[in-house]
C-alpha cells in the first residue's frame, strides 16, 4: 500500500462552521505534512509531524488545528474559517524527516469557505 | 531559508519531442535533496525524479533526466519523446529535513 488517502475529497463550509480534513497512510511513515495549494500557486507548507510530534507550523491562524492522534492519522481541524481559505489541501508523508526520504501525496481536499 | 525559482510560467512540446523545464534554487545548506513533481488535473502530486545534492551524476528516469549544476545552483528536467499524458504542472522542490519547498511550477502542454 503506497497511498495517502485523504478524506473528504471535497468540502464546502460556511464561516462559522466546524470541520476536520483526514489523512491516512499505512506505509510506516513517520512524517506527515499538510500543505496548502490555492489556484495556479505551489504548495506552501503549513504543518509538520515528526515522530507524531509537530516540528513546524509556519505561523498558521489557530483557525487551523492540527492533530496527529497516532503515526498513521493526521487531522486538520477547522473553524471559523474566512472565504480566502478556500483552496486545496494536500496531506503528505515520508518514512521520516530526513531530507533524502520521498514525500508521498495525496489526492487532497478541495475547501470552499462560503 | 530556501527560495526555489522556475522562470517559465509555461512551456509547449510536440508529441514525441524533448522539453527542458528549469529550476533553479538557492540555499546555503550542504545536505539536501532535489526533486521534480508533476501535478496533473487530478492534483495528486507525482514524484518525477530525484537527485541528492552529493552526487554529481546526473539522475534519469526512463524518458527523464536532470542537468543538475550545484556550483550555478540549477537543476533542469528534460523530457524526451514527449508524450500526452506528460502533460501537467511541474514543480521542482528542494528537499531538507522536515521541508519541502517547491518553485512556481511550469505548465507543460504537449501538442499534437
Amino acid at each position: 500500500d503506497t497511498e495517502v488517502t485523504q478524506t473528504p475529497k471535497h468540502l464546502v463550509m460556511g464561516m462559522t462552521n466546524k470541520k476536520s480534513l483526514k489523512c491516512e497512510q499505512h506505509m510506516g511513515h513517520r512524517a506527515m505534512y499538510w500543505y496548502k495549494q490555492k489556484a495556479k500557486k505551489p504548495p506552501e507548507l503549513m504543518f509538520v509531524y515528526s515522530y507524531e510530534k509537530l516540528s513546524i507550523n509556519e505561523s498558521v491562524p489557530s483557525r487551523f488545528s492540527p492533530e496527529c492522534p497516532n503515526s498513521s492519522l493526521l487531522n486538520l481541524h477547522l473553524h471559523a474559517l474566512q472565504p480566502e481559505d478556500s483552496a486545496l489541501y494536500l496531506c503528505a508523508s515520508s518514512p521520516g524527516p530526513r531530507a533524502g526520504t520521498e514525500a508521498f501525496f495525496g489526492q487532497g481536499t478541495r475547501l470552499t469557505v462560503v | 531559508a530556501q527560495t526555489v525559482t522556475q522562470s517559465q510560467p509555461e512551456m509547449s512540446v510536440q508529441e514525441a519531442e524533448t522539453v527542458t523545464l528549469s529550476c533553479t534554487y538557492d540555499t546555503s545548506e550542504s545536505d539536501y535533496y532535489l526533486f521534480w513533481y508533476k501535478q496533473p488535473p487530478s492534483r495528486q502530486m507525482i514524484l518525477v525524479i530525484r537527485q541528492e545534492a552529493y552526487k554529481q551524476q546526473n539522475a534519469t528516469e526512463n524518458r527523464f533526466s536532470v542537468n543538475f549544476q550545484k556550483a550555478a545552483k540549477s537543476f533542469s528536467l528534460k523530457i524526451s519523446d514527449s508524450q500526452l499524458g506528460d502533460a501537467a504542472m511541474y514543480f521542482c522542490a528542494y528537499r531538507s529535513p522536515l521541508r519541502l519547498t517547491f518553485g512556481t511550477g511550469t505548465r507543460l502542454q504537449v501538442t499534437l
